[in-house]
């Protein structure tokens, strides 16, 4: 079962414009992190955001953490049509730091 | 990622055919993991390995074996493939626990099985 789920399932936004994609979760988490998936390739880690952890940038990447309501951000800021991809949120808890657990997913599509 | 490399990249079987996906890395990580994808959905964990004589199974093990035949190199197995076994597969690699590290990603083996 999914521990992340995004939200929304797919996002259409012109080139130039930010895009924001979130991710709830349900059990506490140890960390969570955002891979980018083009197009039947593999995944790429874009950015780890620990539990203690409230906000992160990389880039024109900005990341949000709220323990309280068990949900993230991810902000794509001056989205360029480079950025079409899918977008998951994977979260590390409790004991299992072995273990990723993937949502399903935010397409997101910049139109140029 | 050409530090993690997936052979075939593309396989079409019979239902019943004995099938495997190799993995292999440049990495140096011990951590190796292999997931399904299906349209539309996340990943979901196969099996996964800390060392060589360390594997365990993930959520979905069912029809599937895996061998790690040295620290760079995973395999997976399916004994008797089933059409409900098309998906994108990938291995990944990481340093340590999740909690702290990123997975690397292969590219990916599309498995179609008829």
């Amino acid at each position: 079962s999914q521990q992340g789920e995004e939200d929304p399932q797919a996002l259409s936004i012109q080139e130039g414009e930010n895009a924001t994609m979130n991710c709830s979760y349900k059990t506490s988490i140890n960390n969570l992190q955002w891979y980018r998936q083009n197009s039947g390739r593999g995944l790429v880690h874009l950015i780890l955001i620990r539990s203690n952890e409230r906000e992160k940038h990389s880039g024109r990447l900005r990341v949000t953490l709220d323990t309280s309501k068990k949900s993230s951000s991810l902000l794509i800021t001056a989205s360029r049509a480079a950025d079409t991809a899918s977008y998951f949120c994977a979260t590390s808890s409790g004991g299992s730091n072995y273990k990723l657990t993937f949502g399903k997913g935010t397409l997101l599509t910049v139109n140029p | 990622d050409a530090d993690v490399t997936q052979t075939p990249r593309n396989r079409i079987t019979k239902t019943g055919k004995r099938i495997m996906l190799e993995c292999s890395q440049t990495k140096g990580h011990d951590r190796m993991y292999w997931y399904r994808q299906d349209p539309g959905l996340g990943l979901q964990l196969i099996y996964y390995s800390f060392d060589v004589k360390d594997i365990n199974k993930g959520e979905i093990s069912d029809g599937y074996s895996v061998s790690r035949q040295a620290q760079a190199k995973f395999s997976l197995s399916l004994e008797s493939a089933i059409p409900n076994q098309t998906a994108l597969y990938f291995c990944a690699t990481s340093t340590g626990p999740s909690s702290y590290n990123e997975q690397f990603f292969g590219p990916g083996t599309r498995l179609t099985v008829l």
